[in-house]
């Protein structure tokens, strides 16, 4: 039972243009949404995130939004730079304590040049 | 400041063996979980360490997997009579103390384990 889904597995995208990153997930406890971008053979690294009353959290070419209602997140990359290319995952947690994280399958974004 | 430091970065063992994998935090943080990533497959969590304490062990199978986070030293995942299906990377992330709201969890660069 896959409770945060990115059903996106891959995505191009010319250098320059938008990135449109997209999440769905189903538990409706979960308050708190978080992006991290992985290159090969390293760690998850931190993105942004957002909380739930919020529906735009913005940081540079970065920009999240959330439908609640929807139960759907997304990511935009804005303009889409070759340094981009990585897998982005999306993740979801509750807002009581540091609960962990629930983690999609991730998608394999490559922005050419 | 250093970030969430894992050794070994990769860890061969035939099956059988034993596995020990070591997390040292980011200074000051006193959270710490361990993930499980399989191929084509995002992190699976495992369990959630605080200092001398498993807070949450709900995703560590029952058998042949232990974790501690001593008051001293950094936290262990330890996987006894290692199958090949052990074999994945294995992620640390740590959390500064709770401050009322979700801290971020912060990654480390992860074990990789491969199982002969």
């Amino acid at each position: 039972d896959q409770q945060v889904k990115q059903n996106s597995p891959s995505l191009s995208v010319q250098e320059g243009r938008i990135s449109i990153l997209n999440c769905d997930y189903t538990n409706s406890m979960f308050d708190y949404f978080l992006w991290y971008k992985k290159y090969p053979a390293e760690g998850p690294t931190f993105l942004i995130s957002i909380s739930s009353i919020k529906d735009k959290n913005e940081d540079g070419r970065f920009t999240v939004f959330l439908n609640k209602s929807a139960k759907h997140l997304s990511l935009h990359i804005v303009p889409s730079q070759p340094g981009d290319s990585a897998v982005y995952f999306c993740a979801a947690r509750g807002n009581s304590g540091n609960t962990p994280l629930v983690f999609g399958k991730g998608t394999r974004l490559s922005v050419i040049a | 400041n250093a970030g969430v430091m894992q050794n070994p970065r990769h860890l061969v063992r035939r099956r059988g063996q034993e596995a020990r994998l070591r997390c040292s935090p980011v200074k000051g943080h006193s959270h710490v979980y361990w993930y499980r990533q399989l191929p084509e497959e995002g992190l699976k969590f495992m369990v959630y360490l605080q200092k001398e304490n498993i807070i949450d062990e709900s995703g560590m199978p029952k058998e042949r997997f232990s974790a501690e986070f001593p008051k001293e030293g950094p936290s262990i995942l330890r996987i006894q009579q290692v199958v090949r299906g052990d074999s994945a990377a294995y992620f640390c992330a740590s959390s500064p103390r709770l401050s009322g709201g979700p801290d971020t969890q912060y990654f480390g660069p992860g074990t990789r384990l491969t199982v002969l």
